[in-house]
């Protein structure tokens, strides 16, 4: 009940492209989700965060649709750029401090 | 404001060695945590605290100890290290309250245990 599953583990898309990463929850007490953004060598940066009183958050590029019913979130990044080329983290909680994180998936932004 | 710092960068050990992980924090966050990261697993959580003199264990304790004598501090102790225990360990402090959850993560230590 704990577990927060993401897909795909890794991912390549062309500049411009849209990446997806999907992310899904089984436990209905977590009521934060953010993604987190890691560069290789350093650690993870909080990139957008989600509560679920709300079905989307946009931030420039970047947009988290969230579907409370299904327990399900996931993270869009639009005209995706060779920068944007990292391991993104989805993870959920709540106000008791703790996160879970999902495994990770790897970005590949091909110029 | 530093942020979280940890040290060392990289360190490798030697089967059933000892050492300590040093993690501060400079925000006065009353939250702090350790990770380990491997690769294609995410981040598993070690253990927690919740504020000074309190800690608690969280997904992966075994082999690990820690301590909070300080708000600032938070080191993590490997006694008789092991090769599992290779890793990339991570500190991350935060303040939760509504709105607050964020976690600040550290720079990272990259541990090889041979």
């Amino acid at each position: 009940q704990q577990q927060v599953k993401q897909s795909p583990q890794s991912l390549i898309v062309q500049k411009g492209g849209i990446s997806i990463i999907n992310c899904a929850y089984e436990n209905t007490a977590f009521d934060y989700f953010p993604w987190y953004q890691q560069f290789p060598g350093k650690g993870p940066a909080l990139l957008i965060a989600i509560r679920p009183d709300v079905s989307e958050k946009k931030e420039g590029r970047f947009t988290i649709s969230f579907n409370k019913s299904a327990k399900q979130f996931s993270l869009h990044i639009m005209d995706s750029q060779p920068g944007d080329s990292a391991t993104y983290f989805c993870a959920a909680g709540g106000s008791q401090g703790n996160l879970i994180f999902g495994k990770g998936t790897k970005l590949s932004v091909k110029p | 404001n530093a942020g979280v710092t940890q040290t060392p960068k990289f360190r490798i050990l030697k089967i059933g060695q000892s050492m300590t992980l040093q993690c501060a924090q400079d925000m006065n966050h009353n939250y702090m945590y350790w990770y380990r990261q491997d690769p294609g697993m995410g981040l598993k959580l070690i253990y927690y605290s919740v504020g000074a003199g309190i800690t608690d264990k969280g997904e992966v304790p075994n082999g690990y100890n820690v301590s909070r004598s300080t708000t600032e501090d938070f080191p993590l102790r490997l006694e008789l290290a092991a090769p599992s225990q290779t890793s990339v360990y991570f500190c991350a402090s935060s303040t939760p309250r509504t709105g607050q959850e964020t976690q600040y993560f550290g720079p990272g230590t990259r541990l090889l245990v041979l």
